[in-house]
C-alpha cells in the first residue's frame, strides 16, 4: 500500500463544474503539498500547507491533520485546469508523492 | 527572477553511454533535490544535496548514479552506464533553506530516453 493515497485516479468533469480531489496519507508528515503538472509540462506548486485550509483564485486546499487526510477544489472548474494534480508529504525532510489524479475539464 | 532551469529538456542515449542532468537552482537557493518520474508512475526522490554536501541519498540506485552539487555552478546528476529501464522524467527542486516545511520548486524536468 502507498504511503500517500489520491483518489480518484481518473476525473472528467464539464466547465464550471465543482471539483474535488482527496488525498490520504499514512505516514507522519510536518507539512503537504499540492502539484499541478501538466502533460509533457514541469510542476507548479499550488500549495504548502501544514493545517486549515488556503485559497487562491478558484483552488481551495484543506487539510485535516488529525485524520490524516487533505483535499483539493477547484471551484467553477475550465478546461485549462486539464492537467495531473499531485499531493506530496513532507516526512522528514524528503517528500512523499501520491500518484496523481488525472482531470479533464471539457468544454 | 528565473526560475528553476534544468537541461538538457529531452536526452536520447544508447545503452552503455552516459548522461548528465544540470539544475541551475533559483537564485538564492543552496538547496537541490532530484526526483524521478518513471512513465505511469508517481514520482520518487532521489537525493537531497547542499551546496558541496549530499544530505540525503536515499532514493539513489546504489550502482551508476550519482549526484553533485558544486560551490559554483550547477548541480549535476550522473548516470553512466545507462539502460533502457534508466528511461524517465527527471525533476529537480530547489529550496531556500532545507529541512522540512519549505516550500520546493520544481524544474520543467529532463525527459531521458534510451535506445
Amino acid at each position: 500500500k502507498n504511503e500517500v493515497e489520491q483518489s480518484p485516479q481518473n476525473l472528467t468533469a464539464q466547465e464550471g463544474e465543482f471539483i474535488t480531489i482527496n488525498c490520504s496519507y499514512s505516514v507522519g508528515i510536518s507539512a503537504l503539498h499540492w502539484l499541478q503538472q501538466h502533460p509533457g509540462g514541469g510542476i507548479v506548486s499550488l500549495f504548502m500547507l501544514s493545517s486549515g485550509k488556503k485559497k487562491h483564485g478558484r483552488l481551495i486546499a484543506t487539510i485535516n491533520i488529525q485524520e490524516k487526510h487533505s483535499s483539493l477544489h477547484i471551484t467553477a472548474s475550465h478546461p485549462r485546469d486539464s492537467a495531473v494534480y499531485i499531493c506530496a508529504v513532507y516526512n522528514t525532510d524528503k517528500l512523499i508523492f501520491g500518484t496523481g489524479t488525472r482531470l479533464q475539464v471539457f468544454p | 527572477n528565473a526560475g528553476v532551469m534544468q537541461n538538457p529538456r529531452h536526452l536520447v542515449r544508447r545503452r552503455g553511454q552516459e548522461a548528465r542532468l544540470r539544475c541551475s537552482p533559483m537564485k538564492g537557493h543552496s538547496h537541490v533535490y532530484w526526483y524521478r518520474q518513471l512513465p505511469e508512475e508517481g514520482l520518487k526522490f532521489m537525493v537531497y544535496l547542499q551546496k558541496e554536501n549530499i544530505i540525503d541519498e536515499s532514493g539513489m540506485p546504489k550502482e551508476r548514479f550519482s549526484a553533485e552539487f558544486p560551490k559554483e555552478g550547477p548541480s549535476i546528476l550522473r548516470i553512466q552506464q545507462v539502460v533502457r529501464g534508466d528511461s524517465a522524467a527527471y525533476f529537480c527542486a530547489s529550496s531556500p533553506r532545507g529541512g522540512r516545511n519549505n516550500e520546493q520548486f520544481f524544474g520543467p524536468g529532463t525527459r531521458l530516453t534510451v535506445l
